[in-house]
């Protein structure tokens, strides 16, 4: 089973409508960190989490919130979505300690028409 | 801030031919460095990283440089396969103080696809 789980993986909705994506990982780290990636952008970051109760904004937060229910989950909403929000997001978990890779989910496509 | 700039894309090649995808950064810090791939319909996964100076990191035939005196992580492979033909993203990691801890900055991405 894979280690970084995202669901749906794929989700085509219409403007205005409020989205959730989930995350859950089985890894045990306490760090999870929501991104989005656009053609020719690279992955810019929304948020992350270090436990259940830090949560920070990263670069491209405006539009999105989260939730970390528990130390394995972690949801990212679009409360009214648009349609420039199309785009593939990735959830990644990390340990604290220093140098360590994040790993990542295998995403979800959402378009928003 | 912290920005990593990959060389541009897409990049083609045949089976058997040198691969170099050039990676330079910005950091404020001591950065560790990274390169990600991203097959067809999949996440991202680790192929490599370099945690320090002159640390060589390698995988998969893969290899890249930590050079901090070119602000440099270039991604070398001597000959490639199809099956490699995947985005490459080069990342840095600040581990600068505060809430910016394990932070991932990305470069944009290179498309590379290796024809038979």
């Amino acid at each position: 089973d894979a280690d970084v789980t995202q669901t749906p993986r794929n989700r085509i909705t219409k403007t205005g409508k409020r989205i959730m994506l989930e995350c859950s990982q089985t890894k045990g780290h306490d760090r999870m960190y929501w991104y989005r990636q656009d053609p020719g952008l690279g992955l810019r970051l929304i948020y992350y989490s270090f436990d259940v109760k830090d949560i920070n904004k990263g670069e491209i937060s405006d539009g999105y919130s989260v939730s970390r229910q528990a130390q394995a989950k972690f949801s990212l909403s679009l409360e009214s979505a648009i349609p420039n929000q199309t785009a593939l997001y990735f959830c990644a978990t990390r340990t604290g300690q220093n140098y360590n890779e994040q790993f990542f989910g295998p995403g979800t496509r959402l378009t928003v028409l | 801030g912290d920005s990593v700039t990959q060389m541009e894309g897409p990049v083609t090649l045949s089976e058997e031919a040198f691969l170099t995808i050039n990676c330079t950064y910005t950091a404020t810090g001591y950065p560790s460095l990274f390169w990600y791939v991203q097959y067809p319909g999949e996440g991202l996964q680790l192929l490599l990283k370099a945690t320090k100076a002159d640390d060589k990191g390698s995988n998969k035939g893969f290899e890249a440089t930590y050079r901090k005196e070119t602000t440099s992580f270039h991604l070398e492979k001597g000959s490639v396969q199809v099956s490699d033909s995947a985005v490459y993203f080069c990342a840095l990691s600040d581990p600068g103080s505060g809430t910016s801890y394990g932070k991932l900055t990305f470069g944009q991405g290179t498309i590379l696809t290796v024809h038979p």
